[in-house]
């Protein structure tokens, strides 16, 4: 099983619907993160959260907000998709205790018509 | 700010050679950790290599090795006896190493293919 879950995979939906993308471990890290990866800019970070009561902004957080339920899951909320929000959306793991690295989950691909 | 600078957007190499990924970056700071990811077809992130900026020797993880100049802010990914499984895109990714800092900084990535 995969370390790092997300839901859903694929999703298409429409301008102004708000939309929920969830992100799942069982690495036991406690740090998490949201990063959009769009064509030719590589992935930027929107979200991090260093444990449940830790939230912080990355460097395109407007128009996104997150919540982390506890300390396997993590979700990133569009409150009113817009077209230019399409793009993929990769949450990662890592882990104070252990090595800097981060481990990424399988992504999701969202579409705002 | 922290910037990372890819300047191949797209790489191929025959089958079995051995190919070099350019990756240059800007930092001020003396700690900090490199990164290079892959990210085959499936389009799932996976980290290929990392470098930690006080180590003076070149990371190697079987195939691939990095070529680190730290003098000139350089860092490299070699791939040798390339693989069909090699084809992806790679990404190139920075981060301090100060405690409380976690924010990877990427590349725009370099499509590498591999000519059978």
């Amino acid at each position: 099983d995969a370390d790092v879950t997300q839901t859903p995979r694929n999703r298409i939906t429409k301008t102004g619907k708000r939309i929920m993308l969830e992100c799942s471990q069982t690495k036991g890290h406690d740090r998490m993160y949201w990063y959009r990866q769009d064509p030719g800019l590589g992935l930027r970070l929107i979200y991090y959260s260093f444990d449940v009561k830790d939230i912080n902004k990355g460097e395109i957080s407007d128009g996104y907000s997150v919540s982390r339920q506890a300390q396997a899951k993590f979700s990133l909320s569009l409150e009113s998709a817009i077209p230019n929000q399409t793009a993929l959306y990769f949450c990662a793991t890592s882990d104070l205790r252990g090595t800097d690295t981060q481990y990424f989950g399988p992504g999701t691909r969202l579409t705002v018509l | 700010a922290q910037t990372v600078t890819q300047s191949q957007p797209e790489m191929s190499v025959q089958e079995a050679e051995t190919v070099t990924l350019s990756c240059t970056y800007d930092t001020s700071e003396s700690d900090y950790y490199l990164f290079w990811y892959k990210q085959p077809p499936s389009r799932q992130m996976i980290l290929v290599i990392r470098q930690e900026a006080y180590k003076q020797q070149n990371a190697t993880e079987n195939r691939f090795s990095v070529n680190f100049q730290k003098a000139a802010k350089s860092f490299s990914l070699k791939i040798s006896d390339s693989q069909l499984g090699d084809a992806a895109m790679y990404f190139c990714a920075y981060r301090r190493g100060n405690f409380g800092n976690e924010k990877l900084t990427f590349g725009t990535g370099t499509r590498l293919t591999i000519i059978p």
